[in-house]
């Protein structure tokens, strides 16, 4: 059990440019979440997927934010045109099955947008 | 949309002492776990409860779930400065997919 990798740990970027997170799961989990959090306050879902089908997004992602999961193992998060208020930590987390409620977090993305 | 509240804040306490951090909703949730989160790393959960009244200890930690699965509290005997983090109640209800957060409790021990 290697846990749950992100890359990178950390992004600058300047506004308006496109930036792409990537996320390893544990290697048997099917489920993969993408979580936002900012200073102060606790993660704040973005979305889901089941193997590789995008299940649920919240009303939070813009049409900026796209997320991926090809073929059912990584999963990747881009954000286009960048603005500063998308500043945050990137968290992925994932989870085996359906009845199994531990939810395994990476160590993030923090992302910084200039 | 469920909204999860955690008091206090923040918490700073002495090494030794007692303490007790609670989350509360107006929604039921048919699990609630707790995580705690340290500077740059991700949160790491502690415990999941799921019967409303129900009590798991984990050491110095107590945990409860209300009796209508609506809050929670997390209790912490003789703290020690390894207990120092974020800690973050979250829940999910009905058939959600996904956990709703709260805001978290950011303590502090101080040797």
């Amino acid at each position: 059990d290697t846990g749950v990798s992100q890359d990178p740990r950390h992004k600058i970027t300047k506004r308006g440019q496109n930036v792409t997170f990537r996320c390893d799961p544990i290697s048997e989990h099917n489920r993969l979440y993408w979580y936002r959090q900012t200073l102060g306050q606790g993660p704040e879902f973005l979305t889901y997927f089941q193997n590789e089908a995008q299940l649920e997004k919240s009303r939070l992602l813009s049409d900026r934010f796209s997320a991926e999961r090809p073929k059912g193992s990584f999963s990747t998060l881009e954000i286009q045109r960048t603005e500063q208020g998308d500043s945050a930590m990137y968290l992925c987390a994932s989870r085996l099955g359906a009845t199994n409620e531990k939810l395994f977090f990476g160590s993030g993305t923090q992302l910084s947008v200039l | 949309t469920q909204l999860l509240e955690q008091s206090p804040q923040f918490l700073s306490i002495q090494e030794g002492e007692n303490l007790t951090v609670y989350c509360n909703s107006s929604s039921v949730f048919s699990s609630l776990q707790w995580y705690r989160q340290e500077p740059g790393e991700g949160p790491v959960l502690l415990v999941t409860v799921v019967t409303g009244g129900e009590v798991k200890k984990l050491k110095r930690l107590t945990f409860q779930f209300g009796d209508a699965r609506k809050d929670s509290s997390l209790h912490i005997t003789a703290a020690q400065p390894g207990d120092t983090g974020l800690y973050l109640c979250a829940g999910r209800s009905g058939s959600a997919r996904q956990l709703t957060f709260g805001s978290g409790t950011q303590l502090t021990v101080l040797p």
